[in-house]
């Protein structure tokens, strides 16, 4: 069985600050790991992925997430947020080659100006 | 392309009364997937559907709810009849399966009410 935890319900930052948004995620297999940022009233968008190779993977936005297998670990992270960035965040993990994909109970980012 | 279409994006029914949720998914991909997202329970998977079989539907809260892909290019989700523990929003995604390794793509949802 696969499943995502997602520690931090809320995470407040300044703007211009580092953001980290923590994910650990628990599998039988290999893990095929995903975030994704939702807008309110809207779909949630795909912003990267870690599959095999380089730990520290980089998506959109400036967006970036390191793979830690010893601590089952896949945290997001954003040298300098932006007000923008204010969003739900989602970590997603596949275990394997089961299609089915688990979500994280999301962390509300709040960037404040 | 437009990506994952959903309609509507908004419902309001009335308790006892048929809903029909729309998706088209994105042209090549042959995976389908039918979200739900509360509050309470955050994202569930409701079905999956592969090459437009159901693959698994263990996720359907009850038999209220049926979902159906009569073609790669449509796909329906169907409670009836409705409650208000239905409210939420439903969201359709579409993938390319070939390997685990493909992100899938999320509608814009549709936001269901029920009174």
């Amino acid at each position: 069985a696969q499943s995502v935890a997602q520690p931090e319900d809320q995470v407040n930052v300044a703007e211009g600050n580092p953001l980290t948004v923590k994910c650990t995620y628990s599998v039988s297999g290999n893990p095929y790991l995903f975030w994704y940022v939702q807008y309110p009233n809207r779909g949630l968008q795909f912003l990267l992925k870690y599959i095999t190779g380089d730990n520290l993977v980089k998506g959109s936005y400036g967006f970036e997430a390191e793979f830690n297998k010893s601590q089952t670990s896949f945290h997001l992270k954003k040298p300098s947020a932006l007000v923008s960035d204010s969003a739900l965040y989602f970590c997603a993990v596949r275990d394997g080659d089961d299609y089915k994909l688990s979500f994280g109970a999301g962390t509300t980012v709040t960037v404040r100006a | 392309d437009a990506g994952v279409i959903q309609s509507p994006r908004h419902e309001v029914t009335e308790m006892g009364q048929e809903v029909t949720l729309r998706c088209k998914p994105i042209s090549g991909h042959n995976s389908l997937f039918w979200y739900r997202q509360t509050m309470m329970r955050g994202l569930e998977l409701l079905i999956y559907f592969n090459n437009n079989v159901p693959i698994d539907d263990s996720g359907m809260p009850e038999d209220r709810f049926s979902a159906k892909m009569p073609n790669a290019s449509f796909s329906t989700l169907k409670i009836q009849p409705s409650e208000p523990r239905d409210s939420a929003v439903y969201f359709c995604a579409s993938s390319f399966r070939r390997e685990m390794n493909t992100e899938a793509f999320f509608g814009q949802g549709t936001r269901l009410t029920v009174v």
